[in-house]
């Protein structure tokens, strides 16, 4: 079975403090590809990141950065020095096979960052 | 225009009532979806359409009715709906059914039903 789960309901920092939301996933598939999502106030999810499981490179894209280790099933994002903007709620997605059945959300981090 | 755009951003509506949200795409992707996120629950793939055609309905009430015209629109008709359907609706599109690639969010429809 697949899931995906994010243990932190809601993190609240204070600007510039880095914090890491951690994300564990299930899958018994050898291909599969994990996602990250952004979800401001105003509603739409926006895509941050997609890694396909043959990937463990971790990345790092301005104050982002992703880790990404099979061995632990975990692909955790920081967000370093972080900005009032950041607050979001962010949702951590696996995808195996083809599909839109084939993708599981995680019910999201609550990220408050205050200023 | 943003890549996909919802309408309305806010909608009440009593049991008894039909409405429709609108979901349009100017991305060129060929496959839309709709999305139900109620609070603390993951999100809830409700219709894939591929090419105007549907291809997977999640066990979804029949209150709940999509209509894919053409490959850049996509609508969901209500009627007759329960309070428990008061959600957040999002619409999403992809290259292609696969979506490997991701998927491209709509900012979504707040439903309240009353």
């Amino acid at each position: 079975a697949q899931k995906v789960t994010q243990a932190q309901t809601e993190i609240s920092v204070v600007e510039k403090e880095d914090v890491t939301l951690d994300c564990v996933y299930e899958t018994r598939d050898t291909t599969y590809y994990l996602f990250w999502y952004k979800q401001p106030p105003s509603g739409e999810l926006v895509f941050l990141i997609r890694r396909n499981s043959f990937d463990e490179q971790n990345e790092i894209s301005g104050r982002y950065s992703w880790n990404f280790q099979k061995s632990t099933s975990s692909f955790n994002f920081t967000i370093t020095a972080s900005q009032v903007v950041d607050s979001a709620v962010y949702f951590c997605a696996l995808k195996v096979g083809t599909g839109a059945n084939n993708l599981f959300f995680g019910t999201g981090t609550r990220l408050t960052v205050i200023p | 225009e943003t890549g996909v755009t919802q309408t309305p951003r806010h909608l009440v509506m009593g049991m008894t009532n039909k409405k429709s949200l609108k979901c349009e795409q100017h991305l060129g992707h060929n496959a839309m979806y709709w999305y139900k996120q109620s609070a603390k629950k993951p999100l809830e793939l409700m219709f894939v359409y591929s090419l105007e055609e549907r291809v997977e309905n999640n066990s979804v009430p029949s209150r709940f009715s999509p209509e894919c015209p053409n490959s850049s629109h996509l609508f969901l008709h209500l009627h007759t709906l329960q309070p428990e359907d008061s959600a957040l609706y999002l619409c999403a599109s992809s290259q292609d059914w696969a979506a490997n690639y991701g998927y491209t969010f709509g900012s979504g429809t707040r439903l309240t039903v009353v």
